[in-house]
């Protein structure tokens, strides 16, 4: 089993929808972090969570530490969304290495 | 300010030959950290540093070696490739002393293809 799992692994969405991208982790962790990765290559960190709720424009992003599971949320999706998106957390096990979730890729149609 | 740059963007080599890969932080940043991305493995994190010292290392081959200078530029090595070894490159640096505790920037990676 992954340390951290994300679903769905893929997902198309009509433009105007809200999207919701879930993940889960089974390590203790410092921090989680969303990153959105275009075609090409580049990365992005979103989000950097150790508790509660950050929001950006229109992505929200929101950590349950007792659960262990982090969830994103675009609202008013357009397709410049599209993309993967990974989940990634600093784990206080195994050396405190950084471990990346599979990513769930996105695509959003106009 | 200027990103993380990586150098070269694009890389070719045989199998047994060695490679280096440059990474240069955003001015300011003390962390840099160096992932490996292919399509069966997804995300890995290989090492990290800090004011020149290697802080942690992934689980990957005695191969895999890097290092950072004073300037907290980073350079990390591969020797004797293997067609495996083929992957995009990532570096990422931070303010922080810990990566993963801080927002982390990424470079725009280097694509290694291992022939």
């Amino acid at each position: 089993k992954n340390e951290v799992e994300q679903s769905p692994q893929n997902l198309t969405a009509q433009e105007g929808e809200f999207i919701t991208i879930n993940c889960s982790y089974s390590v203790g962790i410092s921090a989680l972090h969303w990153l959105q990765q275009h075609p090409g290559g580049g990365i992005v960190s979103l989000f950097m969570l150790s508790s509660g709720k950050k929001k950006h424009g229109r992505l929200i992003a929101t950590i349950n530490i007792q659960e262990k599971h982090s969830s994103l949320h675009i609202t008013a999706s357009h397709p410049r969304d599209s993309a993967v998106y990974i989940c990634a957390v600093r784990s206080n096990n195994y050396g405190q290495n950084f471990v990346f979730g599979p990513g769930t890729r996105l695509s959003v149609l106009p | 300010k200027a990103g993380v740059t990586q150098t070269p963007r694009y890389l070719i080599k045989t199998r047994g030959q060695q490679v280096t890969l440059s990474c240069s932080p955003i001015s300011g940043h003390r962390s840099v950290s160096w992932y490996q991305q292919t399509p069966g493995q997804g995300l890995q994190f290989l090492f990290e540093y800090f004011s020149e010292t290697q802080r942690n290392k992934g689980n990957f081959p005695g191969r895999f070696s890097g290092r950072q200078f004073s300037n907290s530029r980073s350079e990390m090595n591969v020797s004797t490739l293997e067609l495996g070894d083929s992957a995009l490159y990532l570096c990422a640096s931070s303010l922080g002393q810990v990566v993963g505790t801080d927002t982390q920037y990424f470079g725009p990676g280097t694509r290694l293809t291992v022939l």
